[in-house]
């Protein structure tokens, strides 16, 4: 059965600062992983969709890589800014998914402080 | 603009009573789903359908009941048999392409009284 950790937990940085987030993934047969972000008592914005034959994917200060091999994606935020203050989740879609159904990890709490 | 709206924000529901969760989407997707969020957890996938008048359950589908008799609509039904209720309540729909992510609305957040 598919499982997907995020480290760490929470994270907090001052402004300015280059981050990582970390995201892996216990099966590597997977069709593709996204990124989402969710501010407190809102839904999920779509961030990056990387595809399974993908190796990273860019939206202007975040770069999204994927390590299927290893079972690890990492999201990395430029600059940080406050606004960029929210809980970011990974999410794999198993090979055969027919369904387009995805597994969510539990996400990383980032604070960015002015 | 195209979205998807959920409603209400905030449902209480009393001892042994249904309620009902709505989620319309105006973005032309097939595909609906319906999540539950806990505290300090990821989303867990409660009922799913590809297309009108078809359904399936997700890993968490006890307690809990849907209906699709139209594209723009897949409503949930929270019944007496959830014990847990508790929690906040996505929708999120997308094409059957299988390379487009998910979209998502706003949530409900369903507390007991």
């Amino acid at each position: 059965k598919q499982e997907v950790t995020q480290i760490p937990a929470a994270l907090s940085v001052p402004e300015g600062e280059n981050l990582v987030l970390n995201c892996s993934f216990t099966d590597s047969a997977i069709y593709n992983l996204q990124w989402f972000r969710q501010d407190p008592g809102k839904g999920l914005t779509s961030l990056l969709l990387i595809q399974s034959s993908q190796r990273e994917q860019t939206s202007g200060r975040l770069n999204a890589s994927l390590d299927k091999s290893s079972g690890r994606s990492t999201l990395y935020i430029a600059a940080s800014q406050p606004g960029d203050s929210a809980t970011y989740l990974c999410a794999v879609m198993d090979y055969g998914g027919a369904t387009n159904k995805l597994i969510f990890g539990t996400g990383t709490l980032l604070a960015v402080q002015p | 603009d195209g979205g998807i709206t959920q409603s209400p924000k905030y449902l209480f529901r009393k001892e042994g009573q249904n309620v009902t969760l709505s989620c319309e989407q105006n973005l032309n997707h097939d595909a609906m789903y319906w999540y539950r969020q806990d505290p300090g957890q990821g989303l867990r996938l409660i009922y799913y359908s590809q297309i009108v008048n078809d359904f399936q359950k997700g890993d968490i589908a006890e307690g809990y009941s849907v209906s699709r008799e139209k594209k723009e609509s897949f409503p949930l039904t929270v019944t007496s048999a959830q014990k847990n209720p508790t929690a906040f309540y996505l929708c999120a729909s997308t094409t059957r392409v299988l390379d487009q992510p998910q979209h998502f609305g706003d949530g409900t957040r369903l507390s007991i009284l």
